[in-house]
C-alpha cells in the first residue's frame, strides 16, 4: 500500500529564512509519480511539481527546489528567502502503478507560517 | 478563465438530511475527483470518476453518492447515512486518469450540521 508522510506539522519562520518541508513515501511499484501542492488559506490546492520515479534530478524554479532521493525514499520541499505570501499548507501526494486511475494518496500536509 | 467551480461555499445540513455539492469543470477533463478534508488532515479521497456515466468508489465511500451524467459535472451528494459529515470538501479534475497527471482544485465547500 502507499503512504505519504510528512512529518512536520506545523513550521514557523521569520521572513527572508529558508526553510524545507519534509516528505517521505512508501511504495511498492518501480513506476510512480510525487507531487507536491500548496494550499493558501483561499482552501484550493495549486500544483507545484510533478516528479516521476526515473529521474532523480532536482529541480528549481525561483525560489522553490526540490530534493528528489529514492535511497531514503524522500522527495523534500525548500523555499529560500521566505515571504509572507508562502503562508500556507502543503501537501506531497503519490500516485502509483500503471492502472490507479490517477489517484494520489496525500500526506497530512505541513503549515507553514512566515512571519514578517 | 477555465477551471473548477464548487458551489455552495458553505453549507449546512440538517439532521436527516441529504444534501448535495455542485461541481463543474470547463478544463475538458476525463476525470474527476471528490476529497475531504478535515482539520489538521490530509485529503482522503471519496469518490473518483476516469469517464462519464463510471465512477469508483475511494477509501472513505459510505454515506456518500455521486452521478457522472456529464463530462463537465460530478456531484457529491452527502447522505443522512454519513454520521459525521462537517468537513471541507474539494473537487478536482486531471486531464486524464493517468498517474502523472496532476489535478485541478476547486475552492471548495465547508460543510456544517446545525
Amino acid at each position: 500500500a502507499q503512504k505519504v508522510t510528512q512529518a512536520q506539522t506545523e513550521i514557523s519562520v521569520v521572513e527572508k529564512e529558508d526553510v524545507t518541508l519534509d516528505c517521505v513515501y512508501e511504495t511498492r511499484d518501480t513506476t510512480y509519480y510525487l507531487f507536491w501542492y500548496k494550499q493558501p488559506p483561499s482552501g484550493e490546492l495549486v500544483f507545484l511539481i510533478r516528479r516521476n520515479s526515473f529521474d532523480e534530478q532536482n529541480e528549481i524554479s525561483g525560489r522553490y527546489s526540490w530534493n528528489f532521493q529514492k535511497s531514503t525514499s524522500s522527495f523534500n520541499f525548500t523555499i529560500t528567502a521566505s515571504q509572507v505570501v508562502d503562508s500556507a499548507v502543503y501537501f506531497c501526494a503519490l500516485s502509483e502503478g500503471r492502472t490507479n486511475a490517477g489517484k494520489s494518496t496525500f500526506g497530512d500536509g505541513t503549515t507553514l507560517t512566515v512571519k514578517p | 478563465d477555465g477551471g473548477i467551480t464548487q458551489s455552495p461555499k458553505y453549507l449546512f445540513r440538517k439532521e436527516g438530511q441529504n444534501v448535495t455539492l455542485s461541481c463543474e469543470q470547463n478544463l475538458n477533463h476525463d476525470a474527476m475527483y471528490w476529497y475531504r478534508q478535515d482539520p489538521g488532515q490530509g485529503l482522503r479521497l471519496i469518490y473518483y470518476s476516469q469517464i462519464v456515466n463510471d465512477f469508483q468508489k475511494g477509501d472513505i465511500a459510505e454515506g456518500y453518492s455521486v452521478s457522472r451524467e456529464k463530462k463537465e459535472s460530478f456531484p457529491l451528494t452527502v447522505t443522512s447515512a454519513q454520521k459525521n459529515p462537517t468537513a471541507f470538501y474539494l473537487c478536482a479534475s486531471s486531464m486524464k486518469s493517468n498517474l502523472n497527471q496532476p489535478q485541478h482544485f476547486g475552492d471548495g465547500t465547508r460543510l456544517s450540521i446545525l
